[in-house]
């Protein structure tokens, strides 16, 4: 069965330090895997994405690492802002299939 | 990057009545979705809704309860019928051109309340 999980399901840090989201899944056969940021009362905006044969990507204070062969993926946020606090959202795309599998997201406040 | 607006951002309903919201893409998009968030949770895939056609739908939803249009590439609606407290939730339209790789845009969804 297809499934996307996020830990942990909530995170509390204080402004500055720096913090590190898992998601694991078992989609496959595996096509790419997104990492969104979604505001409360916001869509969800994308931070990064990465195939199979990506390994790290950055986007600013965001960095997505991907392992495909043990199937995990993180997502590293640097020197935490205020603006930060959101929950995030791990996403797999199925090959050839336009499926997209949502993880339940980490819920991420950020505290000065 | 393509831009979506949604129509309304948020309304009140009373029980047994029937709301259509309205997703506008500012290019053309190959693909439209719709999806629920309930309060807390991440996003439930509703249905694809393809041009010219009938939506395709997801496990556990149906098109009497949830009608869809989309008669063209920039537009599409949601209608959520004969809602129930149940329905509330948020409700975002997205867009996603091409291959799988390509970037899925969403909506700022419209939050229901149904009373």
């Amino acid at each position: 069965k297809n499934q996307v999980e996020q830990s942990p399901q909530s995170l509390i840090i204080l402004e500055g330090k720096n913090c590190t989201l898992q998601c694991n899944y078992t989609v496959s056969p595996f096509s790419n895997l997104r990492w969104y940021k979604q505001d409360t009362g916001r869509g969800p905006v994308s931070l990064t994405i990465m195939t199979f044969s990506e390994n790290t990507k950055s986007n600013g204070r965001y960095t997505a690492t991907l392992d495909a062969d043990t199937k995990q993926s993180s997502l590293h946020i640097t020197a935490s802002q205020l603006s930060d606090s959101a929950s995030y959202i791990c996403v797999v795309s199925a090959l050839n299939f336009n499926k997209f599998y949502f993880g339940s997201g980490t819920k991420l406040n950020v505290k000065p | 990057s393509a831009v979506i607006s949604q129509k309304p951002s948020r309304d009140i309903c009373q029980r047994g009545t029937s709301l259509t919201i309205q997703c506008q893409v500012d290019s053309q998009v190959t693909m439209m979705f719709w999806y629920r968030q309930q309060p807390g949770q991440s996003l439930t895939l509703i249905a694809t809704a393809n041009q010219g056609s009938e939506a395709t739908y997801e496990s556990g939803f149906v098109i009497d309860k949830f009608p869809i249009s989309r008669p063209n590439l920039t537009f599409s609606t949601l209608t959520v019928s004969n809602m129930s407290p149940e329905d509330s939730s948020i409700y975002l339209c997205s867009g996603k051109d091409g291959q799988s790789y390509n970037e899925q845009f969403f909506g700022p969804g419209t939050r229901l309340t149904v009373l």
